[in-house]
């Protein structure tokens, strides 16, 4: 079965910084596009980015642009977030996700990590 | 930067059928999807290209998309559809969500 499994979440103050990481099994990793997603308390979900298979394309949101890097090890079957100067607005569960196939669908989701910014 | 647009809430009776709309300026060239978010769950993806279903999704649950709208429909509403609805396309090589639409099933 294929399971994804974020960690890297906690409690983190104001203009700190954390790295997420998605590890992935029960499929080819190296094979499939990912991505960060992200939910706010009491808020709708919010794409952060996207990698490629290959890590060679990545697109992140201009809402978090110049403050998160996303990286993956296909060695390691795993996805990267590299949140920094976190604010209290970053505040969220944060999931990763892979498409169903190209642009398809995001159909396989982890359970999702806390980070909690605050002083 | 482009924008989806539901309306925040939809109620719908036991067994009635409920349509969640999703609005952005010609979605209609665009492949579109629909998402169902519990609280404390991820969530789960219900309609992919605009009108299909992933395994293991009834049948219940069905999409179209067309113009400048697509839409989801949810026939014979069940208590456990009660949720929070996102619609979802792709501008360049973004992920777009919509503000979500919460379903009530009275």
């Amino acid at each position: 079965d294929v399971e994804l499994v974020e960690s890297g979440g906690g409690l983190v103050q104001p203009g700190g910084s954390l790295r997420l990481s998605c590890t992935a099994s029960g499929f080819a990793f190296s094979s499939y596009e990912m991505n960060w997603v992200r939910q706010s308390p009491g808020k709708g979900l919010e794409w952060l980015s996207y990698i490629s298979s290959t890590g060679s394309t990545i697109y992140i949101a201009d809402s978090v642009k110049g403050r998160l890097t996303v990286s993956r090890d296909n060695a390691k079957d795993s996805v990267y977030l590299q949140m920094n100067s976190l604010r209290a607005e970053d505040t969220a569960v944060y999931f990763c996700a892979r498409d169903l196939g190209s642009r398809t669908g995001l159909v396989y989701w982890g359970q999702g990590t806390l980070v909690t910014v605050s002083s | 930067s482009y924008d989806l647009t539901q309306p925040p809430a939809v109620s719908v009776s036991p067994g009635q059928t409920a349509t969640i709309t999703c609005s952005g300026d010609k979605l209609g060239d665009k492949y579109t999807c629909w998402y169902q978010k519990k609280p404390g769950q991820p969530p789960v993806l219900v309609v992919y290209q605009d009108s299909k279903r992933p395994s293991g999704i009834p049948d219940r649950f069905s999409g179209s998309n067309s113009g400048d709208t697509a839409t989801l429909t949810v026939s014979g509403t069940q208590a456990m559809d009660e949720a929070d609805y996102y619609c979802q396309a792709w501008d360049s090589g973004d992920v777009i969500f919509g503000g979500g639409t919460k379903l009530t099933v009275l």
